[in-house]
């Protein structure tokens, strides 16, 4: 059973970056198949999706996001990231880390979500 | 872009209850959508995908039905732990996009 767990600072000062790792159990990234993703959830609000990384490195990101956006991935590690530059209290989310299987439709494995907060 | 819409934004209802939310798509998604449940401080937990497929472990009284652009989850008979809040979101392009949600509460 494939796991994920965010991991990163809960408080980000503003123009600031914000760093986040998602670290996969269960499971390894570089056997393919899946897009490991980024998604947010800002207080009482619905869902953003940021981007995603194959295991090769391949991105895509979220127009709305994509100057501020990069995902990368350590295969080593079992892990891959979100860095977010620049910022401002909106970006204040819970960041989730989840699993799409290429070719299907829906998010079958999330992790359990971690708040950051923008704030001076 | 594809932006997906869902009505109604909330809906009361009673256990037992019949309960239809809907999502639109503005362009052609074939059966490339997903929906979802979430509950209060949980990530959401995937119910349908392929527009009708049941996710394994997900009760049978929930459907999903629809192609192309209009898409509806239903859940036959409302129950207790069925309070939540519903999304529907798209798989068929990138970037992927989800509805803004359906919150069931308790009539």
């Amino acid at each position: 059973q494939v796991q994920l767990q965010e991991s990163g600072p809960g408080l980000v000062k503003p123009s600031q970056t914000l760093s986040l790792t998602c670290t996969v159990s269960g499971g390894s990234i570089s056997s393919g198949g899946y897009y490991w993703s980024w998604i947010r959830q800002h207080p009482g609000k619905g869902l953003e999706w940021i981007g995603y990384i194959y295991y090769s490195g391949s991105t895509y990101y979220n127009p709305s996001l994509k100057s501020r956006v990069t995902i990368s991935v350590d295969t080593s590690k079992n892990q891959f990231s979100l860095k977010l530059s620049s910022v401002t209290a909106a970006d204040t989310a819970v960041y989730y880390c989840a699993r799409e299987g290429v070719g299907s439709s829906g998010y079958r494995n999330w992790g359990q979500g971690t708040l950051v907060t923008v704030s001076s | 872009d594809i932006q997906m819409t869902q009505s109604p934004s909330s809906v009361s209802a009673s256990v037992g209850d019949r309960v239809t939310i809907t999502c639109r798509a503005s362009q052609g998604i074939s059966s490339w959508l997903a929906w979802y449940q979430q509950k209060p401080g949980k990530a959401p937990k995937l119910l349908i995908y392929a527009a009708s497929s049941l996710q394994s472990g997900v009760p049978s009284r929930f459907s999903g039905s629809g192609s192309g652009t209009d898409f509806t989850l239903t859940i036959s008979s409302l129950q207790p732990e069925d309070f939540a809040t519903y999304y529907c979101q798209q798989a068929n392009s990138f970037p992927r996009a989800f509805g803004q949600g359906t919150k069931v509460e308790i009539k």
